[in-house]
């Protein structure tokens, strides 16, 4: 299993511009999430979603939009980059059937100019 | 979900026990306890949970008083490779609610592990 994934690792945005990035994982998960990182802070969270089709907003929404068409993949676009949105995102999935535990991806480290 | 607070950053000789501290004063009946540490800049990685009793498996051991509100995260035999910081999250599992999935990281605590 690859585990979680994420593309890019890396991306340069100016100012309006939108993107996506992408997350995928392939151990069957129903939970997915995405979380970003400023420096020197903890996770905060963005999205997430309970299964395919069904999609919920965390702690910090704003700018930013999800969807969940199938279990594997939950990209999360961003509409018109800001520089207050350049930070580290973190994708994460998890089991619905009782696991305690989250699996998140390398990250993706994004910076708006 | 109940806040938590730990000591921003800890020391530890390679080869002797570390014990990372948590306080969760106001965690509730059924909030879990979890810890993640994350490498560098890598995405966290989950070491263990439990609830009210002590748990041990393969990476840690989790120590949580009897009244619950507060924690401590013993690596048994620290590394190098275990410096990294530790975050401690109390959380709420609800099963198909979706809780699960909500995480709330704060600042956590840098563990430095030193020859």
């Amino acid at each position: 299993n690859a585990g979680v994934t994420q593309t890019p690792k890396f991306q340069v945005l100016k100012t309006g511009q939108s993107m996506t990035l992408q997350c995928a994982q392939d151990m069957n998960h129903e939970y997915m999430s995405w979380y970003r990182q400023d420096p020197g802070m903890g996770l905060r969270l963005i999205h997430y979603s309970v299964g395919a089709g069904i999609t919920d907003q965390g702690e910090v929404p704003n700018g930013y939009n999800v969807s969940r068409s199938t279990t594997e993949d939950f990209p999360l676009r961003l509409l018109s980059a800001a520089p207050s949105q350049t930070s580290v995102y973190f994708c994460a999935s998890s089991n619905n059937a009782g696991a305690y535990e989250q699996y998140f991806g390398p990250g993706t480290r994004l910076t708006v100019t | 979900d109940a806040k938590t607070t730990q000591p921003p950053s800890m020391d530890c000789a390679e080869g002797r026990a570390a014990n990372l501290p948590c306080n969760h004063s106001t965690i509730s009946g059924n909030e879990y306890v979890y810890w993640y540490r994350q490498i560098h800049s890598q995405g966290p990685q989950y070491i263990i949970h439990g609830l009210k009793n002590n748990e041990t498996n393969e990476m840690a051991s989790l120590i949580i008083t009897e009244d619950r509100k507060s924690s401590t995260l013993i690596l048994p035999h620290a590394t190098l490779r275990d410096t990294a910081v530790y975050y401690c999250i109390v959380s709420s599992f609800g099963g198909n609610t979706g809780t699960a999935s909500k995480l709330t990281f704060g600042t956590g605590t840098r563990l430095q592990v030193t020859l």
